[in-house]
């Protein structure tokens, strides 16, 4: 069975520091992955995606994600944290292309 | 402007009663999904449409109901089958079998059993 995981429930940084949020998949097959955003009583908000290609991926919002096939992970980050950036983030997996599964979400807490 | 409606952003049921939750797009996007956010639980897949005139169960399929009659319509209703609906529920859509297509979402309905 397919699936996503966010080992962290929560993450805080400080701002102007390094964030990671960390997921990780089970898939047979080549794997699609997502990160999306959500702010307080919002819908998401689409950050960046895996495909194929290059294993670290450039997004929105100077994100990226680094797919690490060994180590079934697509762990997002941002070299420089912004208080703005806190928010509820979720892991995304396209299930067989029929819909999307994610993750249980990771609350990123920025602290000025 | 293109995107994703859902109404209303606040909902309010009584047990026993059934509710719609509408959900609307102008992307001219051929599928569309809805879940159900509680919280430390993320998103949970309740129903998805591919196309007009089918849909197939999510996750937690018991309780809901759907239809698809229109490609920009897939509204979502709550029975009072499921029995415990409080939750914020999301619909996104996408284009039709692209993998690599990234999902919208709309802004959200939140129901509340009173």
């Amino acid at each position: 069975a397919q699936s996503v995981a966010q080992p962290e429930d929560q993450v805080n940084v400080a701002e102007g520091n390094p964030l990671t949020v960390k997921c990780t998949y089970s898939v047979s097959g080549n794997p699609y992955l997502f990160w999306y955003v959500q702010y307080p009583n919002r819908g998401l908000q689409f950050l960046l995606k895996y495909i194929t290609g290059d294993n670290l991926v450039k997004g929105s919002y100077g994100f990226e994600a680094e797919f690490n096939k060994s180590q079934t992970s697509f762990h997002l980050k941002k070299p420089s944290a912004l208080v703005s950036d806190s928010a509820l983030y979720f892991c995304g997996l396209d299930q067989a292309g029929t819909a999307l599964i994610f993750g249980k979400g990771t609350t990123l807490s920025v602290s000025s | 402007d293109g995107g994703i409606t859902q109404s209303p952003k606040y909902l309010f049921r009584k047990e026993g009663q059934n509710v719609t939750l509408s959900c609307e797009q102008n992307l001219n996007h051929d599928a569309m999904y809805w879940y159900r956010q509680d919280p430390g639980q993320g998103l949970r897949l309740i129903y998805y449409s591919q196309i007009v005139n089918d849909f197939q169960k999510g996750d937690i399929a018991e309780g809901y109901s759907v239809s698809r009659e229109k490609k920009e319509s897939f509204p979502l209703t709550v029975t009072s089958a499921q029995k415990n609906p409080t939750a914020f529920y999301l619909c996104a859509s996408s284009i039709f079998g692209g993998r690599d297509t990234e999902a919208f979402f709309g802004q959200g309905t939140r129901l509340t059993v009173v």
